[in-house]
């Protein structure tokens, strides 16, 4: 069975880095019908998509992170991983990490972190 | 950007049919999904590639993708349905995803 842990500070400082990562047990990230990425919620809001990427090291982002994000991928540790720079409390959420099984769809979520960006 | 509308609530009566809309340019030429989540929780995913549904998603979770809006029916609604819907889409050329706002549904 598939299983998708985040792990990572809980607290990070304004302006610093956010970093998780993502390790998968029960299957391996490198097959190829599968996208792996990091989508994340703010207390009471909803769903946000972050990125994803390919086991190719192909990485897609969204377009209003773009400039702030980075996926990429340890294959021997069938781990993946999310650096996000320049925090605000604005990235305080829930940050999850989920396969995107194909065409489109994350059809198995990590439980979630929650990152909280204060000083 | 490309964006997806969804009502912020819908009620139903226990045994009932609930619908739930998300709305989107063109979003009938896309796959649409559905997850549902319970607060503190995981989503779930309950339909995907339009219809299709996971393993172990009881049949009363029904979906349909047409023109510029995807619907998600719940038939005989269930005290345990209450929670939060999300429709997504995902473009196959840019690989981008995209939530809807998400809906509350409350079974009362």
């Amino acid at each position: 069975q598939l299983q998708l842990q985040e792990s990572g500070p809980g607290l990070v400082k304004p302006s610093e880095t956010l970093s998780l990562t993502c390790t998968v047990s029960g299957g391996s990230i490198s097959r190829t019908t599968y996208y792996w990425g990091w989508i994340r919620q703010p207390p009471g809001k909803g769903l946000e998509w972050i990125g994803s990427i390919y086991y190719s090291g192909s990485t897609y982002y969204n377009p209003s992170l773009k400039s702030r994000v980075t996926i990429s991928a340890d294959t021997s540790k069938n781990q993946f991983s999310l650096k996000l720079s320049s925090v605000t409390a604005a990235d305080t959420a829930v940050y999850f990490c989920a396969r995107l099984m194909l065409p489109g769809s994350f059809d198995n979520w990590g439980q979630g972190t929650l990152v909280t960006v204060s000083s | 950007s490309y964006e997806l509308t969804q009502p912020p609530s819908v009620s139903v009566s226990p045994g009932q049919t609930a619908s739930i809309t998300c709305s989107g340019d063109k979003l009938g030429d896309k796959y649409a999904c559905w997850y549902h989540q319970k607060p503190g929780q995981s989503p779930v995913l309950v339909i995907y590639e339009d219809t299709k549904r996971p393993s172990g998603i009881p049949e009363r979770f029904a979906g349909s993708n047409s023109g510029n809006t995807a619907t998600l029916t719940i038939s005989g609604t269930q005290a345990m349905d209450e929670a939060d819907y999300y429709c997504q889409a995902w473009d196959s050329s840019t690989a981008y995803v995209v939530f809807g706002g998400g809906t509350k549904l409350t079974v009362l």
